[in-house]
């Protein structure tokens, strides 16, 4: 069973233009929401993560949002540059576990 | 500090054959797990471990062997290597049970 649902699989923007992935959970004892990303050949890196309680964060050009009653959150990427060209990965953690739980990615293409 | 480093980078294995992929981590993190990524399926959890002598499985356990003697080491042992089981293994410790870092990965090709 799917925990974390990713949504496109892939997705071509147009440099400049706003990139958004979007995920959906069930398991409403998830209370931190981590996005990954990953560079060909590398292992993935924490590029920004957000609490239950918060609506939403920003951090540069990566902003997520947060809807706790619709039990989904979403990645924001303003301005997408080629260099943002990467695999995302969005994730979710329960309050009583130690693991994560991924979404299965999304391949991210920024066009020049 | 290294972070997280894991060998070999690359192995080829004959079905049927045994090896460890090493994982070793130099920031003194508890926590430490081993993921596998496969096209299309994200990265799916084998086993973790809470700290030193505590393991666990995780979403995809079958084949696979972990034991943690030492904070700092957390090898995987395949016992008698499967196609099923071709794929590019990560490795990944935290501080705490959230922010985890990678490490740069094992592809395994089993013939």
């Amino acid at each position: 069973q799917q925990q974390v649902k990713q949504s496109p699989q892939s997705l071509i923007v147009q440099k400049g233009g706003i990139s958004i992935i979007n995920c959906a959970y069930e398991n409403t004892a998830f209370d931190y929401f981590p996005w990954y990303q990953q560079f060909p050949g590398k292992g993935p890196a924490l590029l920004i993560a957000i609490r239950p309680d918060v609506s939403e964060k920003k951090e540069g050009r990566f902003t997520i949002s947060f809807n706790k009653s619709a039990k989904q959150f979403s990645l924001h990427i303003m301005d997408s540059q080629p260099g943002d060209s990467a695999t995302y990965f969005c994730a979710a953690i329960d309050s009583g576990y130690s693991t994560l739980t991924f979404g299965k990615g999304t391949m991210l293409l920024v066009s020049p | 500090n290294a972070g997280v480093t894991q060998t070999p980078k690359f192995q080829v294995l004959k079905t049927g054959q045994s090896m460890t992929l090493q994982c070793a981590q130099d920031m003194n993190h508890e926590y430490m797990s081993w993921y596998r990524q496969d096209p299309g399926m994200g990265l799916r959890l084998i086993h973790y471990s809470v700290g030193a002598g505590i393991t666990d499985q995780g979403e995809v356990p079958n084949g696979y062997n972990v034991s943690r003697s030492t904070t700092e080491d957390f090898p995987l042992r395949l016992l008698s290597a499967a196609p099923s089981q071709t794929s590019v293994y990560f490795c990944a410790s935290s501080p705490t049970r959230a922010t985890q870092y990678f490490g740069p990965g094992t592809r395994l090709l089993v013939l």
